[in-house]
This record gives structure tokens, sequence and C-alpha cells, in this order.
């Protein structure tokens, strides 16, 4: 396998559900983020891990919770959501956040829908 | 706060025409990366510019990248239906250290 992974694809939940969005990347990468992407906006950094550790926090509300076990996976757990909530989240690497020409692989993203 | 403003949001052309897109902030950036999304995909990166007035080729796609490094532009030659989907610029570095800021894209229809 090669680049980043993203699964589920697809995802619909209630808003009393939990689940979890799980991101595997293959490059040897050391930094990892998760970006919301909805309609008519530009995309949206949420976090950004760095060698395991959190390094930004973009104001997310608590109902969404990262989980960064080792360099090569990130999770976002998901917990009592909004329908506007519903979006695409991606995932993506980078070698690592300490250089000034930071380039991001993707993952194919999970398609979110609260209902 | 950095911001880049893409223009035009939405561009439907026929095949073989050319087109332009632009990428404006008023900060300056290390590097400007140009991705294209596909629907239902993410953004694939397509090139990165680092040197202010750098100009690269990727077959019939143009990247340039302003004197000031404040700016960039995609041109397409000669679009083919195949070109369809939506593209994205992204700057690095400047005040955001080690984060990239993104414009809000362009939507490219190329008709056969």
């Amino acid at each position: 396998e090669t680049g980043v992974t993203q699964t589920p694809r697809h995802l619909v939940m209630g808003m009393t559900n939990k689940k979890s969005l799980k991101c595997e990347q293959h490059l040897g990468h050391n930094a990892m983020y998760w970006y919301k992407q909805s309609a008519k906006k530009p995309l949206e950094l949420m976090f950004v891990y760095n060698f395991k550790e959190q390094t930004e926090n973009n104001s997310v509300p608590s109902r969404f919770s990262p989980e960064c076990p080792n360099s090569s996976h990130l999770f976002l757990h998901l917990h009592t959501l909004q329908p506007e909530d519903s979006a695409l989240y991606l995932c993506a690497s980078s070698q690592d956040r300490t250089g000034w020409n930071t380039e991001a692989f993707f993952g194919q993203g999970t398609r979110l829908t609260v209902v | 706060t950095q911001l880049l403003e893409q223009s035009p949001q939405f561009l439907s052309i026929q095949e073989g025409e050319n087109l332009t897109v632009y990428c404006n902030s008023s900060s300056v950036f290390s590097s400007l990366q140009w991705y294209r999304q596909e629907p239902g995909e993410g953004p694939v990166l397509l090139v990165t510019v680092v040197t202010g007035g750098e100009v690269k080729k990727l077959k019939r796609l143009t990247f340039q990248f302003g004197d000031a490094r404040k700016d960039s532009s995609l041109h397409i030659t000669a679009a083919q239906p195949g070109d369809t989907g939506l593209y994205l610029c992204a700057g690095a570095g400047g005040t955001s250290y080690g984060k990239l800021t993104f414009g809000q894209g362009t939507i490219l229809t190329v008709h056969p």
C-alpha cells in the first residue's frame, strides 16, 4: 500500500452516536493533519500532530477528539455531532511541520452525514 | 490571519479553450502549491513553486509564482474534459509557519 488511506469512505451517523474515523499513512511522514471540507468554504485545518504530539487545535469543538498513537496512524473520534458537522473530512500527512515549504499528501476523505 | 483569494470560483468552458486561474494574497508565502481534487477524492498535489517569478510547466499546465511571492496563477492550454475538477492553491510559510493556507478553490468544468 502507498499514500494516505482513510476509512470509512462514507459514514452516516445519528446525533447521539459515537464513531471514529481512521487514517493511515505509508509515506514515512512525521506530521499528520485533519481538515474539514464543507461546500463553498476553504479547507479548514482542524488538528495538527507532529511526531505524535498535538501541536495545533484550531478551536475545534470538543465533540471532535483526535488521537495519534504513532506517526503512521491518526484517528478522529466523533460524539454528539450536529447536522452542520456534515462534511468531507480529510486526513493529510507531510514530512514534518518544521519546514517552510510544507507539502501535504491527502487521503481520499470520509464523507460524513449527521442525521 | 493569512488569506488566499482564488478567482474565478467557477469556470465552465469548451474542450480546446485556454483558461487561467488566479490566486492572490496580501501576505508573502515561502512557497505556493496547487492541488487538484476530483469529486469524492482528496486533493492531489500538482506542483510547488518556491522562487519569486518561478514558472513551472506540467504538460499543458503552466504555473507561475509572482515576483513578490504573494500571488500565483495556473494556466491550462487546450483544456480537455479530463481537466475537470476543483483546483486549490495553498500557501506555505509566511506567518503561518508549518501550516498551509488554502484558497476557496476554482471548480473547472470542461465540456466535450
